[in-house]
This record gives structure tokens, sequence and C-alpha cells, in this order.
């Protein structure tokens, strides 16, 4: 079966990076792009960007960039979101999420990152 | 940026009750849009995929209708488990954009 488990919980500080991996079993790697998405406390999803396993191409948020990156382990078909020069409006619950013709048919289980002094 | 406008925000309704759930696109996006279930402290959940495609295991109380600008989330006989938050999100252009969400809470 599909399963995508994310990495745990960060508390980091204003400034500071963060990686949130995301290990994925159950299917061919490098069929499906892969999304992040992430979700404010008690607010909406906000997506983040994109990644293509099979190619390594990427494509990201415009209020993020510079910020952001999506690398991958093909070999433990792993992808990973790395955020830099984190502020408090970057913490959220972080969700990595396949894509499949354009919907998200699965979603890893979260990863809560709070940034705070 | 294309953006997806949801109401109502929240809505109080009594089981075997039909909900009806609007999503309005600034702009069309075809049959791009894409539907969500988000129970609290759980990870989205698809409902109804391409407007109105159903998807395998979801309730077929579930139902999604609609193109262009205008889509409907229907649930046809309200269960108490469907107490939850409903998104819809296109997959049109980027970047990709989610409405702000519609919370169903149970009588």
């Amino acid at each position: 079966q599909v399963q995508l488990v994310q990495s745990g919980a960060e508390v980091k500080k204003p400034g500071a990076s963060v990686k949130v991996s995301c290990k994925t079993s159950g299917y061919t790697f490098t069929d499906y792009f892969m999304h992040w998405v992430r979700q404010s406390p008690g607010q909406g999803l906000e997506w983040m960007g994109w990644m293509n396993p099979q190619s390594g191409g990427t494509g990201y948020a415009q209020k993020l960039q510079g910020r952001v990156a999506m690398p991958m382990d093909t070999s433990i078909s792993t992808v990973y979101m790395e955020l830099s020069r984190l502020t408090s409006d970057d913490t959220a619950v972080y969700f990595c999420v396949r894509e499949y013709r354009g919907s998200y048919d699965f979603w890893g289980q979260g990863t809560r990152v709070t940034v705070s002094s | 940026e294309i953006v997806l406008t949801q109401s109502p925000d929240f809505q109080s309704v009594t089981p075997k009750e039909k909900v009806t759930i609007t999503c309005r696109a600034s702009q069309s996006i075809g049959s791009d849009l894409h539907w969500y279930q988000q129970k609290p402290g759980q990870s989205p959940k698809l409902l109804i995929k391409s407007a109105s495609q159903s998807i395998s295991g979801v309730p077929s109380r579930f139902r999604g209708s609609g193109s262009g600008t205008d889509f409907t989330l229907t649930i046809m006989s309200l269960e108490a488990e469907d107490a939850a938050a409903y998104y819809c999100h296109q997959s049109s252009s980027l970047p990709e954009t989610f409405g702000q969400g519609t919370n169903l809470e149970i009588k």
C-alpha cells in the first residue's frame, strides 16, 4: 500500500533552516510528481512547490523563491523540503503529497514546524 | 494567481440533510478542480477529483459537479462522521491554490 512517512516535529529559532523528509513506499517512486503543502495554525492550505522524481525538476511558489528547495534521494525513495531564513510566519504543519493527474491522492501525516525565539 | 472562493465558510447541519458547498474560481479552470476532507488532527483526504470523478473507497454520498469557474460538492445525506473541513483545490495553473475551506458542524 502507498505510504508517505514524514520526519518528526521541529522547533527552530528565527533565521534558522529546517529540512523535512518524506519517505515513500508502495509504488514506483519515479512515476509520480510530489508536492509540498503547508497549513498554518487554524488556517487553510498553501501550496509550496512540486518536484519530478524522474528528472529532478522542481518548481516553487514565488513567495518562497530563494528560501525553499525540494531535493530527493532516489536510492531511498525519499523527498525533502528545505526552508531557510525561517520567520514566525513559517510556523505550520508541512505535508508532502503525491500527485495523480492533478489531484493529491496520498498525503503524508504532516510535520509540525514551530519557529520561536 | 487563481483565487478559489468557497461558500459558506461554516455550516451547521443535521444528519440526513443534503449539504451543498460551492467553489468559485477567479478564472476558468476547466475541470481541474479537486475536493478534500480534513478532520481535526488528520491530513486532508481526497474526496473528488477532476470536478466530478469519484474516488475508490469514498462513500457514494459525496458528489462533485461543475466546470469552468463554478463547482459544487454535494453530500447527499449527511452522516455524523462527515463533520470536517472541506477544501477545493485547482491544478489548472501554477501556483496551485486552495479555497479557504468550509467547516461543517453536525447538530
